[in-house]
Formats: structure tokens, sequence, C-alpha cells
């Protein structure tokens, strides 16, 4: 059974640094895997989506990696802004099951202070 | 073009009463997602459809848990007997198809049990 885990839990910055979210499988079977971000009371908009053929995707001042050997993936947000306030989540794409369920990782709550 | 509504965005309901969530995909995709998310956790699978047939429902937590999606479009979970710890926001997605499809997520529905 796939697990993900994110660290850390919680992370706050000044404006303007970089930072790097961190998640981690446990089976490398996975078609996928997506970062999404969450606003608080709000549904998932998704940021990302690598495939497990890629090594990393580019959106703007985000940057997404994938290690499927390792079982690691990393988010790295450039220059931050307060805007960028909201909890991350990651979650993979299983060939395990019929159907490809999401499994999420519990997320990283990240405050952007101005 | 629109994308995954539910309804109702918000359900207060007592201890022991039978609620229905109701999820209206994207036009066109065939395969529909149910997933739960408690406060401060990421989502969890609930049960997956391919068109009106639930391919896996494995992640449904009991048997007061039921979904239905009659003519391959719309979805309804049912929960009957409702309890304080089926509290959470109730999160639909729809893709093209199952398997390795990006999926779409709703604004969810959060369900307070009193």
């Amino acid at each position: 059974k796939q697990e993900v885990t994110q660290i850390p839990a919680a992370l706050s910055v000044p404006e303007g640094e970089n930072l790097v979210l961190n998640c981690s499988f446990t089976d490398s079977a996975i078609y996928n895997l997506q970062w999404f971000r969450q606003d608080p009371g709000k549904g998932l908009t998704s940021l990302l989506l690598i495939q497990s053929s890629q090594r990393e995707q580019t959106s703007g001042r985000l940057n997404a990696s994938l290690d499927k050997s390792s079982g690691r993936s990393t988010l790295y947000i450039a220059a931050s802004q307060p805007g960028d306030s909201a909890t991350y989540l990651c979650a993979t794409q299983g060939r395990e099951t019929s159907g490809s369920r999401l499994t999420f990782g519990e997320g990283t709550q990240l405050t952007v202070n101005p | 073009g629109a994308g995954v509504s539910q309804t109702p965005s918000n359900k207060v309901t007592e201890k022991g009463k039978y609620v229905e969530l109701r999820c209206d995909p994207i036009s066109g995709h065939t395969a529909l997602y149910w997933y739960r998310q408690s406060l401060g956790q990421g989502p969890e699978f609930l049960i997956y459809f391919q068109g009106t047939g639930a391919a896996d429902d494995s992640g449904l937590p009991n048997d007061r848990f039921f979904a239905v999606r009659p003519e391959g479009s719309v979805s309804t979970l049912k929960i009957q007997r409702t309890e304080r710890g089926d509290s959470a926001v109730y999160l639909c997605a729809s893709s093209f198809a199952g398997g390795p499809y990006e999926q779409y997520f709703g604004p969810g529905t959060r369900l307070t049990v009193t």
C-alpha cells in the first residue's frame, strides 16, 4: 500500500525567500506525481504534474522534481510571496489499483510573511 | 468549460440522520472519484466509478456509506445514520478515463455532524 509523507508539516518564511517542500513515497510503481495547492476552506488547485518518465516540471516560480527510484519529490518555490501562503499537497497516482486513485500526503502548511 | 461542481457546499446535520452529497463532473469524463478530507489531513480515497459502475469501492469506511452514478454522469454519495466522526470535507474529482489521466477536483462539500 502506497504511503506518502510530506516534510515539514508547517513552514513560515519571510517574503522573498526561496524554499523547498519535500514529499516521499514508498511504492515507486506510479503513473505520475502531482502537487496541489489548497487555500483554507477551498478545494484543490493543481500546480504541477510530473509523469513517471520525467525528472521535473516548471511553471513560473514553481519547479517540481521527481526521483522515482528513491521515492522522492521536491517542490521549489522561488522568491516567495504572501499570496503563496496555503497548504501544499503532493499525491501519487498509482498503478496498483484500478482507476489509479490518488494517494495524498498530509500537506505542508506554508506561511509567507510580508 | 465548466469544472466539477458539488452541492451543497456546506451541510450540517444531526447525528443519526441521512445525507446525500452530489457531484457533477466535467462533461465527457467517464471516471469519477470521491475522496474525504478530515481536518489537517490529506484527502483519502473512497470510491471510483468508471461509467455507471463502481470499479473500486475499497475506500468506503463501512456499510453506512454508499454511492451511485446511475447514468454515468452525476454521482451521489449517500451516508446513513451519520456519526460525528463523518464530519469532513467530501471532495469529488473527475478525469477523462480511469488510469493515468489528470483528475480535476470540485470545491468540496463540508459536512458537519452535530
